[in-house]
C-alpha cells in the first residue's frame, strides 16, 4: 500500500512570497490533516478535513494560511504572504480508524 | 501548556540495552495515546498505541505503559538497536471521535554500537 505523498520535499522562498504544498493521502482515507513542525518541537495541527469538509481549523492562521480539499482526495496548503517564522516542516497525515499515517513532509525555509 | 524550546530531552543507550522514554500528557480527558518515531528528514512513523481503558500494551520489542493517575506514558524498547535511533513523540487524542492529536516535545534516542 502506498503511503502519504507530499510535494515538493524542499522549498526556499523569500519573505512576503507565496508558497503551496500538495498532499495525496493513502487511498480510501477520508480524514486528512495538515501539521506544522518547527525545529525541535512536535507537530502542531493546522487543519483537519473529513472528505472535502473542514472539521477543525481553529489553529490555522487564516490571515495568511489557506487549505482546500476540493474533491475529497488531494489537498493543498498555501501560505501568502510568508513570514520568517513560517520556516518549518509541513506534514500531511491521513487516517483510517484511529491511526494517523504521515507523509515525509515539505521542509520550508523563508529567508 | 507545554514548554517550548530547541533542546530536546535526550537518552543515550548502548546497543542491546533496554530503553525507557517518558512522556507527561496534559488532558485528563484524552482517551487514546500514540507513540511515533521520527527519523531525520522523515515524517513520524506509528509505533504503538493504547486506549485509556488499558494500562499496558505490548508490541514487537516495544511496550507502552499508561498511568492515568499522574498523566504519564512510557515507551519501553527492548534490546535497543542502532536503527532505533530517532526522536520519539507521544501524542494524545483530545478530540474525541475526530482524533485530534496533541504532540509532546519529543525525546532524542541515540543508540551507541
Amino acid at each position: 500500500e502506498a503511503g502519504v505523498a507530499q510535494s515538493p520535499r524542499y522549498k526556499i522562498i523569500e519573505k512576503r512570497q507565496s508558497v503551496a504544498f500538495w498532499c495525496n493521502p493513502i487511498s480510501g482515507h477520508a480524514t486528512l490533516y495538515w501539521y506544522q513542525q518547527i525545529l525541535g518541537q512536535g507537530p502542531k495541527l493546522l487543519i483537519q478535513f473529513q472528505n472535502n469538509g473542514v472539521v477543525d481549523d481553529s489553529q490555522l492562521p487564516k490571515d495568511r494560511f489557506s487549505a482546500e480539499r476540493l474533491k475529497g482526495v488531494d489537498s493543498t496548503l498555501k501560505i501568502q504572504p510568508a513570514k520568517l517564522e513560517d520556516s518549518a516542516v509541513y506534514l500531511c497525515a491521513s487516517r483510517v480508524g484511529e491511526t494517523q499515517y504521515f507523509g515525509p513532509g515539505t521542509r520550508l525555509l523563508v529567508l | 501548556g507545554e514548554s517550548v524550546g530547541l533542546h530536546l530531552p535526550t537518552l543515550s543507550v548502548q546497543e542491546g540495552d533496554n530503553s525507557i522514554i517518558n512522556c507527561a500528557y496534559s488532558n485528563s480527558a484524552s482517551d487514546y495515546f500514540i507513540w511515533y518515531k521520527q527519523e531525520s528528514g522523515k515524517g513520524p512513523q506509528f509505533i504503538i498505541d493504547i486506549r485509556s481503558n488499558m494500562d499496558k500494551r505490548q508490541g514487537q520489542r516495544v511496550t507502552v505503559l499508561l498511568n492515568k493517575t499522574v498523566k504519564h506514558l512510557s515507551l519501553q524498547i527492548a534490546a535497543t538497536q542502532p536503527g532505533d535511533s530517532a526522536v520519539y513523540f507521544c501524542a494524545e487524542n483530545s478530540g474525541g471521535s475526530n482524533y485530534k492529536l496533541t504532540f509532546g516535545k519529543g525525546t532524542l534516542l541515540t543508540v551507541n554500537p
